[in-house]
């Protein structure tokens, strides 16, 4: 069945330095969207993005749509202590429902 | 109002107990979901209710039945329930389908002894 993949599982940084997490689908997808789940919270919408080669950015964080559709990355650059939280892609497949990849657990040291 | 409620926040149950758990959104969302999420893991997709009639099953079993009574309630009924099923539930809502941003709620965490 579909899978969504994301690198790294887990990585921990020292405030101030950047942070990327690279999401794999084995299918094509509609749009993607990230969400981050804070811990013991729940999974609170970042954004979507539709078209490919899309860059959208929010304050310190940039996301990209691959030119195929198929992966997308978040990148964060100088990472605070409010940036922990684990990091999902969630794809839409064109079938009604998001596929939500492997997230990817930030830690942040003060 | 942006909020998603779910009731209750945590439940113990037996196997042979029978218990229910609810979500309410009045954003005038007409797309519901429940997700299942295991500790470390992503949310995996239960079922989901589109303009309050069941669009997909995602081949659970039936000791989960779902109902949605209007389009701002989801219930999901729990029946002789096995201790793998203990995990956290999301319900989530969005405005008509899978390719609108999505609104958790807190989540019900459940534990089966």
């Amino acid at each position: 069945g579909q899978q969504v993949m994301q690198i790294p599982q887990y990585q921990h940084v020292q405030e101030g330095e950047d942070f990327t997490t690279y999401c794999n689908s084995s299918t094509t997808l509609s749009n993607i969207q990230w969400y981050k789940q804070r811990p013991g919270g729940h999974p609170v919408f970042l954004i979507q993005l539709v078209k490919s080669g899309e860059v959208k950015k929010q304050k310190r964080l940039t996301f990209q749509f691959g030119e195929a559709k198929k992966n997308s990355s978040l990148h964060i650059t100088a990472t605070q202590t409010t940036d922990v939280g684990t990091y999902f892609c969630a794809g839409d497949t064109g079938f009604q429902k998001l596929v939500f990849g492997t997230g990817t657990r930030l830690l942040v040291s003060p | 109002d942006t909020e998603v409620t779910q009731t209750p926040k945590h439940l113990v149950m037996g196997m042979t107990n029978k218990k229910s758990l609810k979500c309410e959104q009045h954003m005038g969302h007409r797309a519901m979901y429940w997700y299942k999420q295991k500790a470390k893991k992503p949310p995996e997709l239960m079922f989901v209710y589109s303009y309050e009639k069941l669009s997909i099953n995602e081949s659970v079993p039936s000791r989960f039945s779902p109902e949605c009574p209007n389009s701002s309630l989801l219930n999901l009924h729990l029946h002789a329930l096995q201790p793998e099923d203990s995990a956290l539930y999301l319900c989530a809502s969005s405005q008509s389908g899978a390719y609108n941003e999505q609104f958790f709620g807190p989540g019900t965490r459940l534990t089966v002894l």
